[in-house]
């Protein structure tokens, strides 16, 4: 069955960088659009970027621009999400996730999480 | 952009029917797809509805959605209450390279 394993979390200090990363599984990797979505403490889910299938194409939530990029090496079926000039407001579990089809699909299938927390 | 406001919380008897609501600020609600995620205490959310009113293989036909574009809202029901539906529910939808999820209700059984 699909299988989509995050890692890289950690603690980091303000200003600081982390890189996570997302093993998939199970499923045709290169077919799917890819997903972070991330959840505060007691927080609800906030989405913060995606990439298309073949890489072509990221985007961003405001809050992540200029600071996060996403990327993807299908031939490793990995994605991943650098993070730059980390806040404490980025303090969250990150969850990567993949889309079956179209832009306005579900996202049909969710990593356990990584815990990021941002604290001097 | 715009925003999905979602009531935070509501309760029900087990047994019963709930009904969950999903508002879209601006721009129609039948205009991009709305999915509704379950996330149970301290797992991963799941997808139980997609494209406003499909049930992903494995979901309970207890669970359903709808939309409604007088009020330009969604709504997910849940009819037959279980304990093990306790849980917060995400509504989802997107707009023009942008994804957006609702803030969250928690629905307690009783």
């Amino acid at each position: 069955q699909v299988q989509l394993v995050e890692s890289g979390g950690g603690v980091v200090q303000p200003g600081g960088s982390l890189r996570l990363s997302c093993a998939a599984s199970g499923l045709i990797f290169s077919n799917h659009g890819m997903h972070w979505v991330r959840q505060a403490p007691g927080q609800g889910l906030e989405w913060v970027a995606f990439i298309r299938y073949d890489g072509s194409n990221q985007y961003y939530a405001d809050s992540a621009k200029g600071r996060f990029t996403i990327s993807r090496d299908n031939s490793k079926k990995m994605l991943h999400l650098q993070m730059n000039s980390l806040r404490a407001e980025d303090t969250a579990v990150y969850y990567c996730a993949k889309e079956d089809y179209g832009d306005d699909g579900p996202l049909s299938g969710w990593g356990q999480g990584t815990q990021v927390t941002v604290s001097s | 952009n715009f925003m999905l406001t979602q009531p935070h919380s509501v309760s029900e008897s087990p047994g019963k029917t709930v009904t969950i609501s999903c508002t879209r600020s601006s721009g129609s609600i039948a205009s991009s797809y709305v999915q509704w995620y379950q996330q149970r205490p301290g797992s991963s959310p799941n997808n139980v509805i997609y494209e406003h009113n499909l049930r992903p293989s494995g979901v309970p036909e207890r669970f359903s959605g709808s939309i409604d574009s007088s009020s330009n809202s969604a709504s997910l029901t849940i009819s037959g209450l279980k304990t093990e539906d306790e849980a917060d529910y995400y509504c989802q939808s997107y707009d023009t390279e942008t994804w957006v999820f609702g803030g969250g209700t928690k629905l307690t059984v009783l």
